[in-house]
Order: C-alpha cells, then structure tokens, then sequence
C-alpha cells in the first residue's frame, strides 16, 4: 500500500522567511513523487516532481529515501505562495497500484505581508 | 480551448436520488481519474479509466459508478449508496496511465445532497 502524510493542515510565515512543507511517504518500492498546488479560485495544478529535479516559482524539493521525506521548501517566501499544497505519490511498480496517484491530506500556506 | 471540463459547478440533490457528474476533456489523454476533496482529507481517489472501456475502483469507490465509453469522456454516478455524497468531486486526466504523467484537473463539481 502506499500512504502520503502531511503533517501540517495550516502553515503561516511571513512574507521573506523561509518555509518547508513536510511530506512523509510509505512506500515499498521506489516512489515518483510531486508536490501539486491549489491557488485561490484557481485548478489544482502541478508544481514540481522530484524526477525532473527542478526549482519552480523558487520551491524546491528533495527526495530523501532514508527519511522517507519529499519536503517542500522556499528560502523567501512570497504573499503569492499563499495556497493549498499537496504532495503526491505514485508507485512505479505494475498491478493494482498502476496509474494511482495517493495524495496527503494538504497544507493550507499563508503568507503574511 | 483545450483543457477539461466538469459542469455543472454546482449541483443539488434530494438524498436517494442518483446523481451523474460530466467530464470532457480534449486533451486527447489516455487516461482519467474522479476524486473526492473533503475538508482534512486531501484528495481520495473515486475510479481511474487508463483506456477507453476500460476503469478501476479507487480507494473510496463504494456507492459510485463510471463509464468509458469514449475518449473524451468518463461520467462520474454518485448512487443513493453512497452514505456521504455531499463533497467537492475533482475529475483529472492525464496523457498516458503511468502515475509519473502530469495530471491535469478539472474546475470541479460540488455537490451537495440533503
């Protein structure tokens, strides 16, 4: 089975500190991971995955197999990061978990001016 | 305009009554997916279609039914045997089934049965 835990429902920081988003994951094989973001009014959309090690809008993430950890980060943040967060996993293994996405539960970032 | 489509935005329904959700997409994706978004508890995924006539049950797929009968197209039924209907339902499609592909979601239905 695969499971995505995210820890913090709400997170508040203000604008030009620093902000990490945990993501926790239980996975048995070796896991695709992503983190997909929901701005206000706006679709769910995907932010970054840890294939393509790559820095989007400044997050960053990295995968971290020995914690399990997929954790979001940003050294400044901004008032326009402010948004639901989702991080994502899916198995790249066949069977029943083929073409399955499981997300966390979500964390609610706000950015204070 | 390309992208996916759910309508209606808003949907309401007597308890007991079936109730069928729409999503398009022109995208020309292999493969579509339904969920559920409840307050606390992220995204639960409903049923996956990775090819036309073709679904799986999801994580939460009791009281649902879908169908693929086209490309475009994986309607979503919430039956009078779902105990909590009442949600925002999120349909998504990506280009190939591999969960590694980006999905790209719909604006979302929420339905609300009394």
């Amino acid at each position: 089975a695969q499971r995505v835990t995210q820890p913090e429902k709400l997170l508040s920081v203000f604008k030009g500190a620093p902000v990490e988003l945990k993501c926790n994951y239980s996975y048995s094989g070796s896991p695709e991971l992503f983190w997909y973001v929901q701005y206000s009014r706006q679709r769910l959309q995907l932010l970054l995955r840890h294939i393509s090690r790559e820095s989007i809008k400044g997050f960053t993430a990295d995968l971290n197999k020995g914690e399990t950890s997929f954790h979001l980060k940003k050294p400044f943040a901004q008032e326009e990061d402010s948004a639901m967060y989702y991080c994502a996993l899916s198995g790249n293994a066949g069977g029943t978990s083929y073409g399955k996405l499981t997300f966390g539960q979500g964390t609610i970032l706000t950015v204070h001016p | 305009d390309g992208g996916i489509t759910q309508s209606p935005k808003y949907l309401f329904r007597k308890e007991g009554q079936n109730v069928t959700l729409s999503c398009e997409q022109n995208l020309n994706h292999d493969a579509m997916y339904w969920y559920r978004q409840d307050p606390g508890q992220g995204l639960r995924l409903i049923y996956y279609s990775q090819i036309v006539n073709d679904f799986q049950k999801g994580d939460i797929a009791e009281g649902y039914s879908v169908s693929r009968e086209k490309k475009e197209s994986f309607p979503l039924t919430v039956t009078s045997a779902q105990k909590n209907p009442t949600a925002f339902y999120l349909c998504a499609s990506s280009l190939h089934p591999r969960g590694r592909w980006e999905q790209y979601f719909g604006p979302g239905t929420r339905l609300t049965v009394t």
